[in-house]
């Protein structure tokens, strides 16, 4: 149990489906980022959210969207996705100002794009 | 950002000490060094960080030599739950920001 909890764990969706992953963190970080993990390829940073404001988008297609009501949650919306967008999302949350490198990652959603 | 450069595999058994070295030839001077562990299907996990020569806590021990190109993560004693994927990253210390960008890793596999 790392204080980062993602829902769902499993998500199935067709391409005109809209769905949306929820990511909330417990250990009153000012940071957060999403993160996708295809098969058999490195981590991909795809959002950075600093103090609820997005820093970084990694050159992510717009049928993602991500959204940060509050420090403690960070939502990504997902619309007309292609199959080749089925990986894990992992969120992660951190204490920026610190000097530490330390993410804390949840579980991951697994999305399939069917 | 720096690249690093690790092994892609590893093979250990139970009990053995394992090192895994890290490439980074082109680190700056304001880059830490850190090392993330990941199980199949979680998230990764913080292991340690450092700059500079030798860092130890409870799980692992980094070595850093004087220029910094490379760095070696010393795990005591591994045991099968070890097995696991190793990232090496070098972060950015100059933009306040902590955006990590993993490599391929180093899949270790500790055998019985």
């Amino acid at each position: 149990e790392t204080g980062v909890t993602q829902t769902p764990r499993h998500l199935v969706m067709g391409m005109t489906n809209k769905k949306s992953l929820k990511c909330e963190q417990h250990l009153g970080h000012n940071a957060m980022y999403w993160y996708k993990q295809s098969a058999k390829k490195p981590l991909e940073l795809m959002f950075v959210y600093s103090l609820e404001e997005r820093v970084e988008n990694n050159s992510v297609p717009s049928r993602f969207s991500p959204e940060c009501p509050n420090s403690s949650h960070l939502f990504l919306h997902l619309h007309t996705l292609q199959p080749e967008d089925s990986a894990l999302y992992l969120c992660a949350s951190s204490q920026e100002g610190t000097g530490s490198y330390e993410q804390y990652f949840g579980p991951g959603t697994r999305l399939t794009v069917t | 950002l720096a690249k690093t450069t690790q092994p892609i595999s590893m093979d250990s058994y139970e009990g053995q000490e394992v090192n895994i070295t890290c490439s980074h030839n082109n680190i700056a001077t304001n880059d830490y060094i850190t090392w993330y562990q990941q199980f199949p299907s979680q998230g990764p996990r913080f292991i340690i960080q450092g700059y500079k020569t030798k860092v130890t806590n409870e799980v692992a021990s980094l070595f850093i030599p004087a220029d910094r190109k490379s760095s070696t993560l010393s795990l005591p004693r591994v045991s099968l739950s070890d097995t696991a994927v190793y990232y090496c990253l070098v972060g950015d210390g100059d933009t306040g920001r902590r955006a990590l960008t993993f490599g391929s890793g180093t899949r270790l596999q500790v055998q019985p």
